[in-house]
């Protein structure tokens, strides 16, 4: 089974600033996906960045970057230039990908826990 | 149309009521799942369809029942549900071919008195 940690339950930055959200995860699966998801006040869950596992370049996303070490399982998420509407949570997500009985692909996340960010003004 | 439109947003019912969840997707997914999310806790899978067969059911109680009449509809049929089961129930449907990407709906909360 796999588990995804995020060690910082809530976090705050100042508007314009750089912070890093860690995430670390364990698996014996070679191919799989990680992911942050942002979850903003409004509740609805969007993706904010994606890596595959077998890229060994970093993902990059505008203001967002990761810093993906697969040999350590650590995905950690850099926010540049914070905005105020970057305050969220921020879900760290395992996937692996999974053929269904019916021959169609499922993709199973495993969450994090989650870390809070505010941005202050 | 990139969205995922989950109906009704709020929900209250009693433990005798039956009510549904409705989500509906028009990007051609042909994976769709229901995961149930209590406050300040990550999101918990609930099923998963795939081409409109139930593929997982993560031991769900049977007062949940889900339904995948087509491929853009999925329901959720809600009965003599627990004030427990209050929460957010969030829709999300991917793209089949490898891209691993979940794009979610906006949730209905859920309230059981």
């Amino acid at each position: 089974a796999q588990t995804v940690t995020q060690s910082q339950p809530e976090m705050s930055v100042q508007e314009a600033e750089t912070v890093t959200l860690s995430c670390t995860y364990d698996t014996s699966e070679n191919n799989y996906y990680l992911f942050w998801y942002k979850q903003p006040p409004s509740r609805q869950m969007i993706l904010v960045i994606r890596q595959e596992a077998y890229k060994q370049q970093n993902a990059t996303e505008n203001r967002f970057s990761v810093n993906f070490q697969k040999a350590a399982k650590s995905f950690s998420l850099k926010i540049s230039d914070s905005q105020l509407g970057d305050t969220a949570m921020y879900f760290c997500a395992f996937m692996k990908h999974e053929i269904s009985n019916s021959g169609g692909s499922n993709y199973k996340l495993t969450f994090g826990k989650g870390t809070l960010l505010t941005v202050n003004p | 149309d990139t969205e995922v439109t989950q109906t009704p947003k709020h929900l209250v019912m009693g433990m005798t009521n039956k009510k549904s969840l409705k989500c509906e997707q028009h990007m051609g997914h042909r994976a769709m799942y229901w995961y149930k999310q209590k406050a300040k806790k990550p999101p918990e899978l609930m099923f998963v369809y795939s081409y409109e067969k139930l593929s997982i059911n993560e031991s769900v109680p049977s007062r949940f029942s889900p339904e995948c009449p087509n491929s853009s509809l999925l329901n959720l049929h809600l009965h003599a549900l627990q004030p427990e089961d209050s929460a957010l129930y969030l829709c999300a449907s991917s793209p089949l071919g490898g891209q691993g990407k979940l794009f979610f709906g906006s949730g209905t909360q859920l309230s059981v008195l």
